[in-house]
């Protein structure tokens, strides 16, 4: 069964500086694997996808994330923070087990934006 | 073209009530998802529908948890009777090939 595991409950950074939030998954088959992002009392918002093209995936709001098979992991980053990228975010893999695509989201990672 | 709609927003029921929620999927998704929520935690999959065939309902508490989806458009999630363990966001999502889109959910609180 596919899976993934968020390295960090809590990340905290200081505006301007760049954001690293973590996740490493767990695939028997070539993964497709997608970061949300989920601000309080909104809806899961998509901010990028990898499906087995290019290893380095840009997504909206300046964010991108590297697929990396050797080291199976899809971190996410950007290079400077903004208050308004405070929010929880998820990284998550697409299980075809049964011939039929599920996400499988990961535990989430809160990221804390300070002035 | 449309989101993913779900009503209602919020609900607070007591426990060993019932309730039910409403989804209406992207027109044209084929597959229709809920997930659950809990506060704190990312998402889980309660049952998966495939038109209106269920393929997969490994999670979903069967003994209080019912979802049916007629006709393969819309869906009803229902659980009765609640538990206090139950207070969640219920999320309803469509797909077509790798494109999902969630709705805002439906916030529940069981006290």
């Amino acid at each position: 069964a596919q899976s993934v595991t968020q390295l960090d409950s809590h990340v905290s950074v200081s505006e301007g500086t760049p954001v690293l939030l973590r996740c490493n998954y767990s695939s028997s088959y070539s993964p497709s694997l997608f970061w949300y992002v989920q601000h309080p009392n909104k809806g899961l918002q998509l901010l990028l996808k990898y499906t087995s093209a290019a290893t380095l995936v840009k997504g909206i709001n300046g964010f991108e994330a590297e697929f990396k098979k050797s080291e199976t992991s899809f971190h996410l980053t950007k290079p400077s923070a903004h208050m308004s990228d405070a929010a929880e975010y998820f990284c998550v893999v697409s299980d075809p087990g049964g011939g039929y695509n599920k996400l499988i989201f990961g535990a989430g990672t809160r990221l804390a934006v300070h002035p | 073209e449309a989101g993913v709609a779900q009503s209602p927003r919020y609900k607070i029921i007591e426990k060993r009530q019932s309730v039910a929620f409403w989804c209406n999927p992207i027109s044209g998704h084929a597959t229709l998802y809920w997930y659950q929520q809990i506060l704190g935690q990312g998402p889980k999959l309660l049952i998966q529908f495939q038109n209106n065939g269920v393929v997969d309902d490994s999670q979903l508490p069967k003994d209080r948890f019912s979802a049916e989806r007629l006709k393969g458009v819309d869906s009803t999630l229902k659980i009765q009777p609640a538990k206090l363990e139950d207070s969640a966001v219920y999320l309803c999502a469509s797909s077509q090939d790798y494109g999902y889109t969630f709705g805002s959910g439906t916030r529940l609180t069981v006290v």
